[in-house]
């Protein structure tokens, strides 16, 4: 069964530090992963969707890369803002094929701080 | 487009009533998912839809709960009767598989989801 691990669960860190959240998964045969972020009491928003052919993906300030073989992606924001804080969830497909049930991490909870 | 349209956004019912909730999913994607949200458990996916047929119902909790997807464009996730444990957020997402170098993927949009309170 695959489990999907973020760490850390929250992090605060002052405006305009660059950073990098974890996602870690035990079944390495997976065809993509997304990560998405949700705002407090709202739905989940897709921020990007790496395939397993690609080793990252960028979009703006954000940029994806994924291992694999050790079953690690990683999320980097460069020169993070507040309106960067929410919580970051990575999710990758269970079966074949791309497949269509998600598994979620637990998620990190960013706080960027003025 | 809109994006996925969820409604009501907020239901507070009483235990032992049924529950309503509706999805429209974004024009022209062929996949449709419910997801329950809790702290406890994390986000779970419910049941989901391809071409309105439901393919797997595995992580419908009880026979308390059904889905249906009359049409394209809505679908109805029901909770009869409900129950004080049932209070979570329910989220509709849907997809467009697409093909790519390593096989189709389903890259998921989120509606707002609606949020259950049962007392």
């Amino acid at each position: 069964k695959q489990e999907v691990t973020q760490i850390p669960a929250a992090l605060s860190v002052p405006e305009g530090e660059n950073l990098v959240l974890n996602c870690s998964f035990t079944d390495s045969a997976i065809y993509n992963l997304q990560w998405f972020r949700q705002d407090p009491g709202k739905g989940l928003t897709s921020l990007l969707l790496i395939q397993s052919s690609q080793r990252e993906q960028t979009s703006g300030r954000l940029n994806a890369s994924l291992d694999k073989s050790s079953g690690r992606s990683t999320l980097y924001i460069a020169a993070s803002q507040p309106g960067d804080s929410a919580t970051y969830l990575c999710a990758v497909p269970n079966g074949a094929g791309g497949g269509n049930k998600l598994t979620f991490g637990t998620g990190t909870q960013l706080k960027v701080e003025l | 487009d809109a994006g996925v349209i969820q409604s009501p956004r907020h239901e507070v019912t009483e235990m032992g009533q049924e529950v309503t909730l509706r999805c429209k999913p974004i024009s022209g994607h062929d996949y449709l998912f419910w997801y329950r949200q809790t702290m406890m458990r994390g986000l779970e996916l419910l049941i989901y839809f391809n071409n309105n047929v439901p393919i797997d119902d595995s992580g419908m909790p009880e026979d308390r709960f059904s889905a249906k997807m009359p049409n394209a464009s809505f679908s109805t996730l029901k909770i009869q009767p409900s129950e004080p444990r049932d209070s979570a957020v329910y989220f509709c997402a849907s997809s467009l598989k697409r093909g790519g170098h390593q096989g189709s993927y389903n890259e998921q949009f989120f509606g707002p989801g609606t949020r259950l309170t049962v007392l």
